[in-house]
């Protein structure tokens, strides 16, 4: 049962150009959801998070969506960098006594072309 | 420390070896979580510890896998008798209290068996 689903595994976008990453959930409970950036042979990093009480959060050059009504977040990146070519997941936690337990997409593959 | 360190980096195993995969977290961070990430898969949440004591372990796949932290700071992941499925990149996070802002990972141990 995938509750954090990310259903394009690959997403490639001029540089300069908007990126958008997609991200649909099941379970309504989920209380956070976030956005972690990975490199090959890394760990993921922490990208941005957004309160499931608040439909925007922005950091720059990222910002994040949530519509709660179609269990949907996004996440967009304008400009587009090179550096931003990575897996990028779309997590969510449910709070459960100081445990953060991550549930993960599968992940999408961003890629900048320069 | 500055950051999650994981060791080894690297592991093959025999099938129905023993191993062991260490996390030093980051220096005073009372939860840390493990996360098994499968090929093209998102990490998946298998324990947690909140200082020494293992509050959630439900994601563990089966008996044979085992996790402490004794003394509330390093943690041991051990995998007995390993099968070919638990080929895997181990990933260990530790945090303090985020509220949803994310935690920090290390880059993680690749066990491959073989």
């Amino acid at each position: 049962d995938q509750q954090v689903k990310q259903n394009s595994p690959s997403l490639s976008v001029q540089e300069g150009r908007i990126s958008i990453l997609n991200c649909d959930y099941t379970n309504s409970m989920f209380d956070y959801f976030l956005w972690y950036k990975k490199y090959p042979a890394e760990g993921p990093t922490f990208l941005i998070s957004i309160s499931s009480i608040k439909d925007k959060n922005e950091d720059g050059r990222f910002t994040v969506f949530l519509n709660k009504s179609a269990k949907h977040l996004s996440l967009h990146i304008v400009p587009s960098q090179p550096g931003d070519s990575a897996v990028y997941f779309c997590a969510a936690i449910r709070m459960n006594f100081g445990n953060e337990k991550l549930t993960f997409g599968t992940g999408t593959r961003l890629t900048i072309i320069p | 420390g500055a950051g999650v360190s994981q060791s080894p980096r690297y592991k093959v195993a025999k099938r129905g070896q023993d191993v062991a995969l260490r996390c030093d977290p980051i220096s005073g961070h009372v939860s840390l979580f493990w996360y098994q990430q499968a090929l093209g898969q998102g990490p998946e949440f298998l324990t947690y510890f909140q200082n020494e004591a293992q509050l959630d372990k439900s994601g563990l796949p089966s008996d044979r896998f085992f996790a402490e932290r004794p003394e509330g700071s390093v943690s041991t992941l051990k995998i007995q008798r390993t099968q070919q499925e638990d080929s895997a990149v181990y990933l260990c996070a530790s945090s303090l209290a985020l509220q949803g802002r994310g935690y920090t990972f290390g880059s993680g141990t690749r066990l491959t068996v073989v």
